[in-house]
């Protein structure tokens, strides 16, 4: 199983407060990083998929980037609302057609 | 609207009953997946299935079998339930590849006693 890391575990921040968190994942074998959005009793929803180095997404106010080379994508929240908390998940796909979810980031956002 | 659907929300079983999961997706994605999440281990993936007849394990399969007679349709049985496999499970789908975001299903949360 491979280590695909996710920090910071949760994160609370003020309503307008921009926002970033990562997904660390092995770099060599590198196919594809899903990021996913969680809101409490809802299910999953994909937000971006990520396959070149260099990759950058933008939906609203949410964006993400990708360095395959070191391993890691960045999630952006711009002027975070409190519809936005919820728990962001990263999924890493590997040339081996094996993919591996991370543990996710909590985010509270406070009014 | 992609519609994943789960045959249950809560389910609560007994030690050692026979439990079917069912997940049907009416978009004619070619993957399957289904996972549980427990708190603090984030998604874990049992199986997963990318054509019809077509299964493949994940992580943690011991327990599990899963079958995939019909594209839309597939399920998660547990042979003989057992406490540790209460959890939530999520079943979700994609077309094929690995580029296709998944669509996930409500969960169901099964609770065996």
């Amino acid at each position: 199983i491979l280590n695909v890391e996710q920090s910071p575990q949760s994160l609370h921040v003020q309503e307008g407060d921009s926002t970033n968190f990562t997904c660390s994942f092995p770099s060599s074998n590198f196919y594809a990083l899903h990021w996913y959005r969680w809101e409490t009793a809802k299910s999953p929803e994909a937000l971006f998929v990520m396959t070149l180095n260099g990759d950058e997404k933008k939906k609203g106010r949410i964006s993400a980037t990708l360095n395959t080379k070191e391993g890691y994508s960045y999630l952006y929240i711009k002027g975070s609302q409190p519809e936005d908390s919820a728990t962001y998940l990263c999924a890493f796909w590997d040339t081996g057609n094996q993919f591996y979810f991370g543990t996710g980031t909590s985010l509270t956002v406070i009014p | 609207d992609v519609k994943v659907t789960q045959s249950s929300r809560y389910l609560v079983k007994r030690t050692g009953e026979k439990v079917f999961l069912e997940c049907v997706q009416d978009m004619d994605h070619e993957n399957m997946f289904w996972y549980r999440q427990d708190p603090g281990l984030g998604l874990r993936l049992i199986y997963f299935s990318y054509d019809v007849k077509m299964k493949e394990k994940g992580d943690i399969p011991e327990g599990y079998s899963v079958s995939r007679e019909k594209k839309e349709r597939f399920s998660l049985i547990l042979e003989s339930a057992s406490t540790n496999q209460t959890s939530m499970y999520l079943c979700a789908s994609s077309f094929r590849g690995r580029v296709r975001g998944q669509y996930f299903g409500p969960g169901t949360r099964l609770t065996v006693t």
